[in-house]
């Protein structure tokens, strides 16, 4: 079956540090990434997607994701947190086969 | 635009009886979901209806759980009975026409805790 893999569970960053948060998937067919955060005390919203082409995907708020097939890997990236980045950071894929899966979620905190 | 709908915002109910949750999707959306979600876990789907139509609901534990999305519009989820590990906040999402690029819109879930 289908899974999505979140190694970092919790996360806490100075402001201005960079950010890296982990995802790896196990289906091996054609795919459609995502990440979803949820800021505290508001529903899950969309960050960023990919579904073809450039592999290096730009979303809100300065995030990027890069997608690497071969380490079945979408790796969220922001070069310089901010304090209201303060979230739960969700990668989720979706293939068709297997409906939207989510992995199990990173909380980041950023400290002023 | 007016953004998913779902009541109660919290719940709580001792084990063996019987819950509903409601949603209510952006107006125009062919496909919804309900997940649920556990503490510390990520959403789990539940079930997935393309208008009225359920198109996956292999997750779902049927011999508690129902769902039904009359005349394609709003939901409703159903527990009965209710365990303890059924203490989670479920969410209901919906998406356009569910194409597999779509992203989801969420509700801001219900809490349920089963005492």
């Amino acid at each position: 079956a289908q899974s999505v893999s979140q190694h970092n569970h919790h996360v806490i960053l100075s402001e201005a540090a960079s950010l890296e948060l982990g995802c790896n998937y196990s289906y091996g067919g054609t795919v459609n990434l995502f990440w979803y955060v949820q800021y505290p005390g508001q529903h899950l919203q969309l960050l960023l997607k990919y579904f073809s082409g450039d592999p290096l995907v730009k979303g809100i708020k300065g995030f990027e994701a890069e997608f690497i097939k071969s380490k079945f890997s979408f790796n969220l990236r922001k070069p310089s947190v901010q304090w209201s980045d303060t979230a739960e950071y969700f990668c989720a894929v979706n293939s068709g086969t297997y409906k939207y899966i989510f992995g199990t979620g990173t909380r980041l905190k950023v400290l002023a | 635009e007016a953004g998913v709908a779902q009541s109660p915002r919290y719940k709580i109910i001792e084990k063996r009886q019987s819950v509903a949750f409601w949603c209510n999707p952006i107006s125009g959306h062919a496909t919804l979901y309900w997940y649920q979600q556990i503490l510390g876990q990520g959403p789990k789907l539940l079930i997935q209806f393309q208008n009225n139509g359920v198109v996956d609901d292999s997750q779902l534990p049927k011999d508690r759980f129902s769902a039904e999305r009359l005349k394609g519009v709003d939901s409703t989820l159903k527990i009965q009975p209710a365990k303890l590990e059924d203490s989670a906040v479920y969410l209901c999402a919906s998406s356009p026409s569910g194409q597999l690029d779509e992203k989801l819109f969420f509700g801001s879930g219900t809490q349920l805790s089963v005492l």
